[in-house]
């Protein structure tokens, strides 16, 4: 069993729908990622919170927007995606940034369809 | 341009023999080296790492060597199982980040 729980586990939306994937970790960690993967492809990173702050935005479109409202909690909201933002979507957590010792734990996934 | 590299996308392996996953680096400024194994439908488990002031890291039938001047690790399962089949992905941190740089990953089949 994941210790980064991710909800829901899959998510059919169309292009005009706002809908949010949410991620929960009890840990105490107080790092956590958002990263996008395509079929056959690594990991992306997308955001990374640390304390509650967001500490690193990968360059990601606006219809992508990341909330943190404490430090157990991950949301990404969405909203107006396209075809191509159809992917597997990966919430990680660490104790904090620096992953020497002390990697990033994941969650399974929200697999996104795009319609 | 990729960073790290892992130049086999697929591995097949007879049940109880050894598995060698391989990774080189193009970075020099690497200091930290990870191995992540990934079911389909679930997220990425980390396995094992290594700091690049060693050359080899061990834990239960999973070692990590790396060749710094080669700029090359791999990753050594022995004996192999069947639940090891799995996508392995290498990943690397420089020194003065902490982002995960991840290779593309190998796909390792491992026949009864």
């Amino acid at each position: 069993d994941t210790e980064v729980t991710q909800t829901p586990k899959h998510l059919v939306m169309g292009m005009t729908n706002k809908k949010s994937l949410k991620c929960e970790q009890h840990m105490g960690h107080r790092a956590m990622y958002w990263y996008k993967q395509k079929a056959k492809k690594p990991p992306e990173l997308m955001f990374v919170y640390s304390y509650e702050k967001l500490s690193i935005n990968e360059s990601v479109p606006s219809r992508f927007s990341p909330e943190c409202p404490n430090s157990s909690l991950l949301n990404l909201h969405l909203h107006a995606l396209q075809p191509e933002d159809s992917a597997l979507y990966l919430c990680a957590s660490s104790q904090d940034l620096n992953p020497r010792g002390q990697p990033q734990h994941f969650g399974d996934g929200t697999r996104l369809s795009i319609l | 341009d990729q960073q790290v590299k892992q130049n086999s996308p697929s591995l097949s392996v007879q049940e109880g023999r050894i598995s060698i996953l391989n990774c080189d680096y193009t970075n020099s400024m690497f200091d930290y080296f990870l191995w992540y194994k990934k079911y389909p439908a679930e997220g990425p488990t980390f396995l094992i790492s290594i700091s690049s002031i060693k050359d080899k890291n061990e834990d239960g039938r999973f070692t990590v060597f790396l060749n710094k001047s080669a700029k090359h690790l791999s990753l050594h399962i022995v004996p192999s199982q069947p639940g090891d089949s799995a996508v392995y992905f290498c990943a690397a941190v420089m020194d003065s980040n902490y982002q995960l740089i991840w290779g593309a990953g190998t796909k390792l089949i491992i026949k009864p």
